[in-house]
């Protein structure tokens, strides 16, 4: 067990739909990040927050957000979904940027 | 622009069969590379961290060793149970983030 919590483990949607992905890091870990994992592009970075800001993005869609909450948890929201956002979410925490980080079970998310 | 190559694709070894597996990089300013395994359906679970040429860490029947260029993880006389896939990533100094870059990974299986 990492420590990282992840929320939920699977979930089902159509397309056009919004949905919200949670993460708990590590206690004692300030920094947060979001990876998508699809079968074609493996593990992709989409973006990182540190004790609270934003910090770091990598490809992610307009369509995408995310923001860390003072109790240092994080949720990735995805809307207007369409099929190719079928994916594994993975989130990882770090005690501070730079640091080994340590990942969830991950978020499969079927868009129908 | 940052990369990482890992290869091969797939591997498999019999039992007690010693083998390695490679991952090249171009990255502006190593500041660590990343050795991650991940069994199917569960996050990425950390390994190794290696920061300068030259450098050498070893778990069990495990050995990452370091070149400016590429990565190896050595596996010695591997069991059943070391059947994963093998990430390795990089991370930059550059905008002091800590993304993580991931290669597409090397699957490992290892019959009894």
């Amino acid at each position: 067990d990492s420590g990282v919590t992840q929320t939920p483990k699977h979930l089902i949607t159509a397309t056009g739909q919004r949905v919200t992905l949670r993460c708990s890091p590590r206690s004692g870990d300030l920094s947060v990040y979001w990876y998508q994992q699809s079968l074609d592009q493996g593990l992709q970075f989409l973006i990182q927050y540190y004790n609270g800001e934003e910090r770091a993005k990598g490809n992610i869609l307009e369509r995408f957000s995310a923001q860390q909450f003072p109790d240092l948890h994080s949720e990735l929201n995805l809307s207007s979904l369409e099929l190719g956002d079928s994916a594994l979410y993975f989130c990882a925490s770090s005690v501070v940027p730079g640091d080994i980080q340590y990942f969830g079970a991950g978020t499969r998310l079927s868009v129908l | 622009e940052d990369q990482v190559t890992q290869s091969p694709e797939a591997l498999r070894l019999q039992e007690g069969e010693s083998s390695s597996l490679n991952c090249s990089y171009t990255v502006s300013g190593l500041r660590g590379l990343f050795w991650y395994r991940q069994d199917p359906g569960k996050g990425p679970e950390f390994l190794f961290t290696l920061y300068s040429a030259g450098e050498e860490k070893e778990k069990e029947r495990l050995k990452a060793t370091l070149t400016k260029k590429e990565s190896f993880l050595h596996i010695t006389a591997p069991k059943p149970e070391d059947s994963a896939t093998y990430l390795c990533a990089v991370q930059s100094y550059s905008g002091n983030t800590g993304k993580l870059i991931f290669g597409q990974g090397t699957t490992l299986q290892v019959k009894p």
